[in-house]
């Protein structure tokens, strides 16, 4: 069974241009997150997709990060602009429910210098 | 106010020096409790998930136990091989997100 896959896997920008990373889920998993995961911490959830519907976009900052889940299949986030503390791995995650473990894949490793 | 703490946030081990990492949690109404490896520059690898008090499981030489504010994952006889950040996490219900401590980084040496 193929994982979750991401790309790109390293993205170097400075301040205020954009970005964008994207995810492909294993297939039939219905639900997809985007996790931010700071040197030295935990993933954080930016936001979670049932199929294509948001269930949780509450600690997504809305003001420069959006995300999308066209078809219900792969995903994409979106920083524009960057700040400094956007600096982090972007690890999105999928599931077959809300209720059954999240499978990660490796992430994009973002620096804005 | 932390609702996961992992301790200690480093360990390390030799070869065999059997030992075990702590999860502790403060919410109320856990649904469930979970488990994963981290290796440097890749994603969270899923080993457990835990659901009640007095529940175990087991892989290789990792167990994980749950009790009603804590968890533990006990390693035994460790290899150079479970060298990792160990992630746990929690989940109050079937459809809310998943919060996870900081973890702990195990080195073990041979």
């Amino acid at each position: 069974e193929a994982g979750v896959a991401q790309s790109p896997r390293y993205k170097i920008i400075e301040k205020r241009q954009s970005v964008a990373f994207w995810c492909n889920p294993i297939s039939g998993h219905a639900t997809l997150y985007w996790y931010q995961q700071i040197l030295g911490q935990g993933p954080k959830l930016l936001i979670q997709f049932q199929n294509n519907g948001v269930v949780d976009d509450s600690q997504l900052p809305k003001d420069r990060f959006s995300a999308e889940r066209l078809k219900g299949v792969d995903s994409t986030l979106k920083i524009q602009p960057a700040k400094l503390e956007d600096s982090a791995v972007y690890l999105c995650a999928s599931s077959l429910s809300g209720e059954q473990p999240q499978h990660f894949g490796d992430g994009t490793r973002l620096s804005i210098l | 106010e932390d609702q996961v703490t992992q301790s200690p946030e480093a360990l390390r081990l030799q070869e065999g020096e059997s030992s075990s990492l702590n999860c502790s949690y403060t919410v109320s109404g856990l649904r469930g409790l979970f488990w994963y490896r981290q290796d440097p520059g890749k994603g969270p690898e899923f080993l457990f998930t835990l659901y009640s008090a007095g529940e175990e499981k087991e892989k290789e030489r990792l167990k994980a136990t749950l009790t009603k504010k804590e968890s533990f994952l006990h390693i035994t006889a460790p290899k150079p091989e479970d060298s990792a950040t160990y992630l746990c996490a929690v989940q109050l219900s079937g459809n809310t997100p998943l919060v996870f401590g900081k973890g702990t980084r195990l080195s073990v040496i041979a």
